[in-house]
């Protein structure tokens, strides 16, 4: 009965690899992110995204692209890993109109 | 204009005590103030949030006070248990604008 989850937990890759990370939601919610969380716990959002609308962070580069193949679904793909990409992706979601997000449990990409 | 400030970066209290963390909003646009828990390994869970027209809200242990003219909000814990010990985000949103604060890393002695 998980509410959001994410595929794969941990992700080890090398620089210049492409790699895609899953999310799914199961809460009928019809707004979902992407967000990225440093060493320092940094969170910063990276893209939303609802049946209207995908907003994107300016500073999040173009090898960074979310994909979104239904409602309960937005997979991030990452082109050309970069060691700086090393990070936690968490995914989130909300339902339009309210504030609150639902975040899954965070995938620990390691680029080496 | 989007920056959220959150104090202090890291607090210590005896259990028993009560935490206070406060943060700061630039934008009058935000109306959505939530305060997430986050556990190592885990993702930030949705604690407790106010909407800029009342100035307090309890939710248990945890209160948020709010104070729309200095653009200023809090979170109080009462009776600080080792168990609260976490990193606490505060955020501020607008429709599908969402601004986290950089996090507060709370520890509760026993």
């Amino acid at each position: 009965d998980t509410a959001v989850s994410q595929t794969p937990k941990y992700l080890v890759t090398q620089m210049g690899n492409d790699k895609s990370i899953k999310c799914e939601q199961n809460l009928g919610h019809d707004t979902m992110y992407w967000y990225k969380q440093d060493s320092k716990k940094f969170l910063k959002i990276m893209f939303s995204y609802n049946n209207k609308e995908l907003i994107i962070n300016e500073t999040v580069p173009n090898r960074f692209s979310p994909k979104s193949p239904d409602k309960a679904h937005l997979n991030l793909h990452i082109n050309s890993l970069e060691l700086g990409d090393s990070a936690v992706y968490f995914c989130a979601s909300s339902p339009s109109g309210r504030g609150e997000q639902y975040f899954g449990p965070g995938t620990r990409l390691t680029v080496t | 204009q989007q920056q959220v400030k959150q104090s202090p970066q890291s607090l210590i209290v005896q259990k028993g005590g009560i935490s206070i963390i406060n943060c700061a909003y630039e934008n009058t646009a935000f109306d959505y103030f939530p305060w997430y828990q986050q556990f190592p390994g885990k993702g930030p869970a949705l604690l407790i949030a106010i909407r800029p027209d009342v100035s307090e809200k309890k939710e248990g242990r945890f209160t948020i006070s709010f104070n729309k003219s200095a653009k200023q909000f809090s979170l109080h814990i009462m009776d600080s248990q080792p168990g609260d010990s976490a990193t606490y985000f505060c955020a501020a949103s607008m429709g599908q604008n969402f601004v986290f604060g950089p996090g507060t890393r709370l520890s509760v002695l026993p």
